[in-house]
């Protein structure tokens, strides 16, 4: 059981849009940040989104990311192929003695 | 660039223990916090801890207190990570991330060690 709460999986045709949600609580995205990472098939997590909506170099700016009160969002728009992949949402705790804390996952299909 | 490279996988009876290493390069090594992220198969990313490469100080999620260890060779850039009392639910893929101090998050992380607990 995930402490940050996110869709299991979502399914999207290319070229439309997607939103994924992750839900917390007032110690951990209600206080802090939210970063967003991708997970392609078969490798390591990559940094996505930091600090709610900043995309790091390299990341196509088709990638965007909120945060209002305890909840975050991820939406990517003019979806690829390549986009299929799973995304975690993951913020700093306060009420874990400083534990990081991530959702789920998500598991985005492209049909 | 920033790269961490991780060691290879590993196959451990129950019971057992397990040391994970990660070797980083393309940085000052004192500069990031190490964290150790780890995934069941199937399943999503769960944090471990973190150490402080410069002190030695550490902070490990409650799930993993008393079970697990981490440390830091200041001479070679690597961190480790050690796992004792291994039962079948260890079973996962190891990965280490790094944190630049001043940010909340990671990267970017190592490949991942796939440590697998099999009688």
């Amino acid at each position: 059981q995930s402490v940050l709460t996110q869709p299991p999986s979502a399914s999207v045709t290319p070229g439309q849009r997607v939103t994924i949600s992750c839900s917390g609580s007032s110690s951990n995205i209600g206080s802090n940040t939210v970063n967003w990472y991708q997970q392609l098939p078969g490798t390591a997590p990559k940094l996505l989104i930091y600090s709610n909506n900043q995309r790091p170099s390299g990341v196509p700016d088709r990638f965007s990311g909120s945060k209002s009160g305890t909840s975050a969002s991820l939406a990517i728009s003019g979806l690829q192929s390549e986009d299929e992949a799973d995304y975690y949402c993951a913020a700093w705790d306060d009420s874990l003695s400083g534990s990081v804390v991530f959702g789920g996952g998500t598991k985005l299909t492209v049909l | 660039q920033v790269q961490l490279v991780q060691s290879g996988a590993e196959v451990k009876k129950p019971g057992a223990s397990v040391k994970v290493s990660c070797k980083a390069s393309g940085y000052t090594f004192t500069s990031y916090y190490m964290h150790w992220v780890r995934q069941a198969p199937g399943q999503g990313l769960e944090w471990m801890g973190i150490i402080n490469p410069s002190g030695g100080s550490t902070s490990y999620a409650q799930k993993f207190q008393g079970r697990v260890t981490m440390t830091r060779d200041t001479s070679t850039s690597t961190v480790y990570m050690e796992l004792s009392s291994l039962r079948s639910e260890d079973t996962a893929v190891y990965y280490c991330a790094s944190q630049s101090g001043l940010v909340s998050w990671f990267d970017p992380w190592g490949q991942g060690t796939l440590v697998t607990v099999s009688s």
